[in-house]
């Protein structure tokens, strides 16, 4: 069963557009959301995260917008850029107790120029 | 800090032999975890240690996989006999206390026969 759930599969942008990702979760228990970047050959990396008690936090021209009564977060990239286009993956872990990330099938994107 | 080592990078095999991947996690790290990722399935995480006690290890697909951490500084996933459906990358990753963020390795793309 998917912990977290992630939507669109793919999205194709031009650049300079908004490419918003769509992550959605059930189990309460989970506090912290992160979202993962990856590029080609290489592994996920640590892009953006959030804890529920906020419902927006930004680090340059990434967003994650949190709706914590929906179960629901995104991530928006501002201004986006062909040097974006990788697959992005959001993930969930527990407030308490094992210490693993449950990971969205995640999202390839594409800016095109 | 080196990161997260992972070897081989590549490993291509026949049906029926033995696969050993290898992980050197980031020094200082209480936790390590092997997943794989496949277009299909995304990221499934296989098993996890906490000061190399095994965890959780209800992701790995049967019998004929199995993962050791023999100290704080290796681990190895062990596939016997492998199977062209266990053709995957697969990644390990390491945090540290308190429950920080995950660091993924380079994968290993493996191709079985």
């Amino acid at each position: 069963q998917q912990q977290v759930k992630q939507s669109p599969q793919s999205l194709i942008v031009q650049k300079g557009g908004i490419p918003i990702i769509n992550c959605a979760y059930e189990n309460t228990a989970f506090d912290y959301f992160p979202w993962y970047q990856q590029f080609p050959g290489k592994g996920p990396a640590l892009l953006i995260a959030i804890r529920p008690d906020v419902s927006e936090k930004k680090e340059g021209r990434f967003t994650i917008s949190f709706n914590k009564s929906a179960k629901q977060f995104s991530l928006h990239i501002m201004d986006s850029q062909p040097g974006d286009s990788a697959t992005y993956f959001c993930a969930a872990r527990r407030q308490t107790g094992a210490n693993n990330l449950f990971f969205g099938t995640g999202t390839r994107l594409t800016v095109i120029p | 800090d080196a990161g997260v080592i992972q070897s081989p990078r590549h490993e291509v095999t026949e049906m029926g032999q033995e696969v050993t991947l290898r992980c050197k996690p980031i020094s200082g790290h209480n936790s390590l975890f092997w997943y794989r990722q496949t277009m299909m399935r995304g990221l499934e995480l296989l098993i996890y240690f906490n000061n190399n006690v095994p965890i959780d290890d209800s992701g790995m697909p049967e019998d004929r996989f199995s993962a050791k951490m023999p100290n704080a500084s290796f681990s190895t996933l062990k596939i016997q006999p492998s199977e062209p459906r266990d053709s995957a990358v697969y990644f390990c990753a390491s945090t540290g206390p308190p429950r920080g963020k995950l660091f993924f390795g380079s994968g290993t793309q493996l191709s079985v026969l």
